[in-house]
């Protein structure tokens, strides 16, 4: 099983500030099929980013992903205040599809 | 626009099975990976299984002795059943659609969720 873990646990920002969120595997993710989700209270997660840099469906270019292996970066240039939620990684290669624990992106 | 949405009782005893239907609106069930996924009160994300529209079935090692998810591509659904639960087993249930059969893809689309308790 790959497991996933986020850095940091939380995240405390400004609105226009820029966001860099960490997502490290235990071993190497196969053709970058790494995912990111942001979830608000009460939602369901909402894809942002697959394939580690590509942009879903309608997601702002504020939204960036980078990396490959075992390191992994979602990267929002300028927090706008609907951006503030819990983000989450995810591998989909191997079973167990697995998720790293969160990162909180907080007003600070 | 592809729609999905939970149903199923929101309280379940110990012991017993929890049952959980996802309907699939606005698509076909076809040709795609059916997901269920859960989440305890505030906590994080965990993978429960897939099925594929054909009826092949992958679950999580943490949860196989206890899961079964069917599909019904007559009505568009697809079902998990979790037996012997307990209160650890209580979370927000969603169900999402996976990749396509041509391509790897993640959870493109949710339904909103359904919180199961455990409790007698």
């Amino acid at each position: 099983e790959i497991v996933l873990t986020q850095s940091p646990g939380t995240l405390s920002l400004s609105p226009g500030e820029r966001a860099t969120l960490s997502c490290r595997a235990s071993q190497s993710v196969t053709s970058r099929y790494l995912a990111w989700y942001q979830q608000k209270p009460g939602q369901a997660p909402r894809l942002l980013i697959y394939g580690a840099s590509t942009r879903a469906t309608d997601i702002p270019d504020r939204f960036s992903g980078s990396g490959s292996g075992t390191d992994f970066t979602l990267t929002i240039s300028r927090l706008e205040p609907e951006d503030f939620a819990v983000y989450y990684c995810q591998q989909y290669r191997s079973s167990p599809r697995t998720f790293g624990q969160g990162t909180k992106v907080e007003i600070k | 626009q592809v729609q999905l949405q939970e149903s199923g009782p929101g309280l379940v005893k110990p012991s017993e099975t929890l049952s959980l239907t996802c309907t699939v609106s606005g698509g076909s069930i076809s040709n795609y990976y059916w997901n269920w996924i859960r989440q305890p009160p505030g906590k994080g994300l965990e993978w429960i299984g897939y099925i594929y529209y054909s009826g092949n079935t992958d679950y999580n090692p943490s949860l196989k002795s206890r899961v079964t998810i069917t599909v019904d591509t007559s009505k568009n659904q697809f079902s998990l059943n979790l037996s012997s639960v307990t209160a650890a087993d209580t979370a927000v249930y969603f169900c999402a659609r996976g990749s396509p059969a041509w391509v790897t893809r993640p959870f493109d689309y949710w339904g909103q969720g359904r919180l199961v308790t455990v409790s007698s």
